[in-house]
């Protein structure tokens, strides 16, 4: 298993200002995902990152509104720009292993 | 249609009973089945592990896989209201790394 740590925990932001998740894992990993996860609703991919590539988006998110860096094995950033009310959601750090997932314990996100 | 299916409830039992969350799926596939746990306001907690068809018992859970149905399940034998959360089915492909959620069934357990 992987021990995954987020922060900050909650925020509220103001619409228009962005917003620096962090994801710190307890071990190395190939692969790290970003969920988002609205209320109510289950879990949607935003993207897989690889450490020294770009990340990968997928349909309907977009690196201008979803900037991530992996800038080593344990380690990565989300960040949610021009926030709008929509973006408020849970967004959540995973990493897999054989082919199970394990999760952050996500970051609560109200846009105001 | 969704590859994988769940229904979302509400679920509500009373304390004690044996509780039965399903899922169905399309994608023939798909070979690593995960059930998790979410309480409100917190990530999804990894429950249960299965590879392949089978059955898997921890405790007062137990994992079921059918392959030949694409159906898989979790009992949860004498529920307890610690157990009201929302389970979340899981599967992906071998060699894969897209996971595929269900969109959860909440659970409440009354003491």
């Amino acid at each position: 298993s992987a021990v995954i740590s987020q922060k900050p925990s909650r925020d509220i932001c103001q619409r228009g200002t962005s917003l620096t998740i962090q994801c710190q894992v307890d071990s190395q990993v190939t692969m790290m995902f970003w969920y988002r996860q609205q209320p109510g609703q289950s879990l949607t991919l935003i993207a897989t990152a690889n450490q020294g590539s770009e990340a990968t988006y997928e349909s309907g998110f977009v690196i201008d509104k979803f900037p991530i860096s992996r800038p080593n094995l344990t380690f990565s950033t989300l960040t949610v720009s021009n926030m709008s009310p929509e973006d408020s959601s849970i967004y959540l750090c995973s990493v897999q292993g054989r082919g199970e997932q394990y999760f952050g314990p996500g970051t609560r996100l109200t846009v105001t | 249609q969704k590859e994988v299916e769940q229904d979302p409830g509400p679920l509500s039992v009373p304390e004690g009973a044996i509780v039965s969350l399903n899922c169905t799926y399309s994608n023939s596939a798909f070979q690593y089945f995960m059930w998790y746990r979410q309480y409100s306001r917190k990530g999804p907690e990894l429950l249960m592990y299965t590879y392949s068809s089978g059955n898997k018992e921890d405790g007062r859970f137990t994992a079921q896989v059918d392959k030949s149905s694409k159906y898989i399940s979790l009992f949860i034998r004498d529920s307890q209201p610690s157990d009201s959360a929302t389970y979340l089915c899981a599967m992906s492909e071998t060699g894969g790394f897209k996971t595929i959620f269900g969109a959860g069934t909440r659970l409440f357990v009354k003491a």
